[in-house]
């Protein structure tokens, strides 16, 4: 069975420039996360799908980041204008569905640099 | 408030030997569900195990079990015979209802585990 696949691996941008990741996750689940791990840090959740209805977008800085999952299976993140804080590992989960014992499964996340 | 809490910034371990990385955590809801991963230097958060709060005996899975003292609010994680392999960041994180119905991932901020020869 295939992993969840992100896009691309790494990015280098300057700030105020704008940049997208992209996410598949695993075949047939209904659930998808996006994380974002500053250095030395844990993950942290900004936004969950359900299919492709919006679960919780709570943690979002929705003045600069934005994210869809059109038709239920791959997802986009968009950060418009980026900033230096931005600087982070962007992760990608999926899960089953979003019971407590389902377990997340993570991509290789995409390692931004905001100059 | 922190949710959840690893005290072990960094940690040694030799080969062979057996390490204990500690995890305490916060709720107040009865059902959640408690998880490690290891993220390797690659980046990818690779899942361990799994601890429900109802589940009446400890998780094993391997070389890894998780000691679950819901009292305590603790779900410390054992590697017995530890490989040079292991050596990683280790993520507590645990899932509890959000006021979004979701269920949302909550990590604490990791142990480094160096294996040594």
């Amino acid at each position: 069975e295939a992993g969840v696949a992100q896009s691309p691996r790494y990015k280098i941008i300057e700030k105020r420039q704008s940049v997208a990741f992209w996410c598949n996750p695993i075949s047939g689940h209904a659930t998808l996360y996006w994380y974002q791990q500053i250095l030395g840090q844990g993950p942290k959740l900004l936004i969950q799908f359900q299919n492709n209805g919006v679960v919780d977008d709570s943690q979002l800085p929705k003045d600069r980041f934005s994210a869809e999952r059109l038709k239920g299976v791959d997802s986009t993140l968009k950060i418009q204008p980026a900033k230096l804080e931005d600087s982070a590992v962007y992760l990608c989960a999926s899960s089953p569905r979003r019971g407590a014992a389902d377990t997340q499964y993570f991509g290789p996340g995409t390692r931004l640099t905001v100059l | 408030a922190q949710k959840i809490t690893q005290t072990q910034p960094g940690m040694f371990v030799q080969e062979k030997e057996a390490v204990t990385l500690d995890c305490t955590y916060d709720t107040s809801d009865p059902s959640y569900g408690l998880f490690w991963y290891k993220q390797p230097s690659s980046g990818e958060m690779i899942f361990l195990i799994y601890q429900g709060s109802y589940d009446q005996q400890n998780a094993t899975e391997g070389r890894y079990s998780l000691n679950f003292q819901k009292a305590r609010k603790s779900a410390n994680l054992v590697i017995s015979a530890s490989q040079l392999g292991d050596s990683a960041m280790y993520f507590c994180a645990m899932r509890e209802p959000n006021s979004n119905s979701g269920y949302a991932l909550n990590f604490g901020k990791g142990t480094s585990l160096l294996v040594t020869p």
